[in-house]
């Protein structure tokens, strides 16, 4: 139980252009949903926080014009790279949970994004 | 802020080695998780420990957590070549619900 899946797996796109990915929980309802990026050989560092039917809170020196999230359902949150540019390369991970006193996340397993 | 410092970094093991790395901070938590991420994955969790002391198994993996609730070791038994991977300790901050995470260890088993 308690699976993520995310789409697409790996996206290539040109400088400028937008870049949606999707984040599902796919046999329960995630209360929450974070995104996280990942640099290669480093830790998850995370992003934004999102709840369900709320606006999405962002971790310090991460911008919201840039990076737009969406939490429309408590199963699909999406994650929005607006303007991509090569710098927003990167491993962007989703995770999502049930919630309750342990709170365990439940990762995705990742969208490669090369922004040429 | 609070932090999580992991160690070793990196190890490289024989197959059949057994493996500890542990994590710590200057900083009380009530939850300390285990997570192995393989390339090109998100990371999975292996183990999740709740209370000061405990040790809790998963097949050939055990973690415990410390008495003084600042650490946590992982240990994996008899390692194979699946092994490899990175691991990562991670524990909830106290705002929200949100994961810190160690710096990893990444783990390379020689065949």
């Amino acid at each position: 139980g308690a699976v993520v899946s995310q789409h697409p797996s790996r996206v290539i796109c040109k400088s400028g252009t937008s870049v949606k990915i999707e984040c599902r929980s796919l046999d329960f309802q995630a209360t929450t949903m974070f995104w996280y990026r990942q640099f290669p050989k480093q830790s998850l560092m995370l992003m934004a926080t999102s709840n369900e039917g709320s606006k999405a809170t962002y971790e310090q020196g991460v911008e919201k014009d840039k990076f737009l999230i969406n939490h429309a359902s408590l199963t699909l949150s999406t994650l929005t790279v607006t303007s991509a540019h090569p710098e927003d390369s990167s491993f962007y991970i989703c995770s999502g949970t049930i919630g309750g006193p342990k709170e365990t996340q439940y990762f995705g397993p990742g969208t490669r994004l090369l922004v040429l | 802020g609070q932090q999580l410092n992991q160690s070793p970094q990196s190890m490289f093991i024989q197959e059949g080695e057994d493996v500890s790395m542990n994590c710590t901070s200057s900083s009380i938590f009530n939850t300390w998780l285990w997570y192995k991420q393989d390339p090109g994955e998100g990371p999975v969790l292996l183990i999740a420990l709740y209370k000061a002391g405990e040790l809790t198994s998963n097949g050939r993996l055990t973690a415990q957590f410390g008495i003084t609730r600042k650490d946590s070791f992982l240990n994996i038994s008899a390692s194979i070549p699946s092994d490899v991977g990175i691991y990562f300790c991670a524990t909830l901050g106290n705002q929200g619900g949100k994961l810190i995470f160690g710096q990893g260890t990444e783990l390379s088993v020689k065949p």
